[in-house]
């Protein structure tokens, strides 16, 4: 079966220090590879998806970037965090195309 | 473009009351249509998703859906919550090829013993 491990769960960073959170699926191969943030009161919203090794693209200009260097590994990076970077962070996978999302268990951010 | 409206931030039930929560969407076309849950401070588990065929579509822990073409909706519903079913509920849409996933931004349940 496929899981999807995604770390560290909790993170607190100081302004201006650099991020890597990691996100790795197993069980599959070529999966759709999906970053969100969840701000309180906000939802979830779509911040990179990956449809393939070195393929991202980014649904919001921002300080973050991310990185697919295997196939099912994910990574998202900042070189200086921003107070505004803090919320909870969900990777999430998904095998075909309009098929449902299976969800990491997410990494709380907070930037001090 | 597509969006996705959850209209109700809160809801309080008691326990063994029916429910409903709205979810309306905007999309050209049929979407893909999904609801999840929240725990808190975890990630999301799938309720249930509508592609296509019967409209009114079960999911997992006895919660159901509807799709409404006419309303643009796709309520969830229970028949009788259990205290255990507080959490924060998304839905979601996803455009048919644009491998994004549109959100909602949730309805946080409360259970009332």
């Amino acid at each position: 079966s496929q899981t999807i491990h995604q770390w560290p769960a909790t993170l607190v960073q100081p302004v201006g220090s650099p991020l890597s959170l990691e996100c790795t699926v197993e069980g599959t191969s070529n999966p759709n590879l999906y970053w969100y943030r969840q701000a309180a009161g906000r939802g979830l919203q779509l911040l990179f998806y990956s449809v393939g090794i070195g393929q991202i693209s980014s649904e919001v200009p921002q300080n973050l970037s991310a990185s697919r260097p295997q196939d099912r590994q994910f990574i998202l990076s900042s070189k200086k965090l921003l107070l505004s970077d803090s919320g909870f962070y969900l990777c999430a996978w998904t095998e075909h195309v309009d098929t449902e999302a299976f969800f990491g268990q997410g990494t709380r951010l907070t930037v001090v | 473009a597509q969006s996705v409206t959850q209209p109700d931030i809160h809801i309080t039930v008691s326990e063994g009351a029916s429910l409903e929560l709205r979810c309306n969407y905007s999309y050209g076309a049929t979407p893909y249509l999904f609801w999840y849950v929240q725990s808190p401070g975890q990630g999301l588990q799938l309720l249930l998703k509508y592609f296509s065929g019967d409209t009114l579509v079960q999911g997992i822990k006895g919660f159901e859906a509807e799709f409404k073409r006419s309303q643009s909706s796709f309520n969830l519903r229970k028949p009788s919550v259990h205290w255990s079913d507080a959490a924060e509920y998304f839905c979601a849409v996803d455009g048919s090829g644009t491998y994004k996933y549109i959100f909602g931004t949730g309805t946080r349940l409360k259970v009332l013993a």
